[in-house]
């Protein structure tokens, strides 16, 4: 089993559609949480950092549940440039951050 | 200013050869990290350092792999006798400090081994 699940997808949703993935980490020491993001043939980003007490930036929302071990993402008005592959991050107090494989997002008109 | 730079960008080679690849981190940063990026996949951790120092080798699959920072700037990862299963991206980060801090990936190399 992986240390960092995520659904691979694809999701295909239409502009302005509400869309939510969800991440599962298996390691209950993890510390620090974040959702990068990457776009096809580039290299990854950080999109935004996830806090126990839940974030929001703009039309992203991420949320952190340490009892249940998940991390969620909501982007709400989905945008065609939110196409991308979003990958999940977690960090055990260490520098070493491990990553999910990534959620992919297909945005159409 | 500038961002993370790697080179090559390609590199391609036959079996049992070695390879060097360089990573450029941004200027100032402490922390440097090597991943290895499969298609499909998220990027797997291999290696990092703080300034000179390797803090975390871990995650480098054999003792043919290899990375030095000699001057806490540059890095090298080094692949010695190349198999067709090394064949993958190769990314570098580095990050302002050491800790759970933001990391800015570089473009890659991408190392097709015949």
């Amino acid at each position: 089993r992986k240390e960092v699940e995520q659904d691979p997808g694809p999701f295909n949703v239409p502009e302005g559609a509400t869309v939510a993935f969800n991440c599962t980490y298996s390691n209950s020491a993890s510390q620090s949480f974040f959702w990068y993001r990457q776009d096809c043939r580039k290299e990854p980003k950080l999109l935004m950092s996830v806090y126990s007490s839940g974030n929001e930036d703009g039309r992203f929302t991420a949320q952190l549940n340490r009892a249940s071990q998940y991390i969620s993402l909501l982007i709400r008005d989905s945008k065609l440039s939110d196409s991308a592959t979003y990958l999940c991050v977690v960090n055990r107090a260490t520098d070493k951050l491990i990553f999910g494989t990534g959620t992919r997002l297909q945005v159409f008109p | 200013g500038a961002g993370v730079s790697q080179s090559p960008r390609y590199k391609v080679t036959k079996r049992g050869q070695d390879v060097a690849l360089r990573c450029d981190p941004i200027s100032g940063h402490v922390s440097l990290y090597w991943y290895r990026q499969a298609l499909g996949q998220g990027p797997e951790f291999l290696t990092y350092f703080n300034y000179e120092a390797q803090q975390d080798k871990s995650g480098l699959p054999n003792d043919r792999f290899s990375a030095e920072r000699p001057e806490g700037s540059i890095s090298t990862l080094t692949i010695q006798r190349t198999e067709q299963r090394d064949s993958a991206m190769y990314r570098c980060a580095s990050s302002l400090l050491a800790g759970p801090e933001t990391q800015y990936f570089g473009p890659g190399t991408r190392l097709l081994v015949l």
